[in-house]
């Protein structure tokens, strides 16, 4: 059980917005930012988003996070098919001094 | 570019130890928290330590306190995680990762990672 619940599935068409949450608690989401990391299989996680909505350099603007209250979302716009990954939302938690992880979103695109 | 490296996965036996290496470049390692994170087999990533840029504060996940301890040496460039105590669902790929900063930016760039079986 993970400490951020994420739903285990999400589907678009290419073109189509998709979002993926993320819920957390006052001690993760709700006091801290939130990270989101893409994986692809047999590789290791990569940053996709940090600081909530602010995207590394590299990374496309179709994807963008925001956050409310103790609940954060990744959006992804114009998707496409090379997007079909797994996404994993993070914070770090006050309540255990440690980060914590949601149990990751398959995205398929249809 | 930064690279991270790790090595020292392997087969060990429940109750044995094992210590990870990561050897890190591309950037100054001394400037930097870093980050043992841990994927078991089918499973989301799980957050294991965390070490300030000069090594004075270590933060640990439940599961692994008391048991594992993570060292570096930046003389070296090099990560470390000693895990002892060894238990099967300690079973996992273990990457290392780069902190934005310290401790609490987030795991920035990470690894390939190495296998670690306990059977």
């Amino acid at each position: 059980q993970s400490v951020l619940t994420q739903p285990p599935s999400a589907s678009g068409t290419p073109g189509q917005r998709v979002t993926i949450s993320c819920s957390g608690s006052s001690s993760n989401i709700g006091s801290n930012y939130v990270y989101w990391y893409q994986q692809f299989p047999g590789t290791a996680p990569k940053l996709l988003i940090y600081r909530t909505n602010q995207r590394p350099s590299g990374v496309p603007d179709r994807f963008s996070g925001s956050k409310s209250g103790t609940s954060a979302s990744l959006a992804i716009s114009g998707l496409r098919s090379e997007d079909e990954a797994d996404y994993y939302c993070a914070a770090w938690d006050v309540s255990l001094t440690g980060w914590v992880f949601g149990g990751g979103t398959k995205l398929s695109v249809l | 570019q930064v690279q991270l490296v790790e090595s020292g996965g392997g087969v060990v036996q429940p109750g044995r130890s094992l210590r990870l290496s990561c050897a890190a470049s591309g950037f100054t390692f001394s400037n930097y928290g870093m980050h043992w994170v841990r994927q078991a087999p089918g499973k989301g990533p799980e957050w294991v330590a965390v070490i300030s840029y000069e090594g004075s504060d270590k933060y640990y996940a439940d599961s692994v306190k008391g048991r594992f301890d993570i060292s570096r040496d930046n003389s070296k460039n090099t990560l470390y995680l000693q895990m002892n105590s060894l238990r099967v669902d300690d079973t996992a790929v273990y990457y290392c990762a780069k902190d934005q900063a310290s401790l609490l930016n987030g795991m920035e760039v990470w690894g390939q990672g190495t296998t670690v079986t306990v059977s």
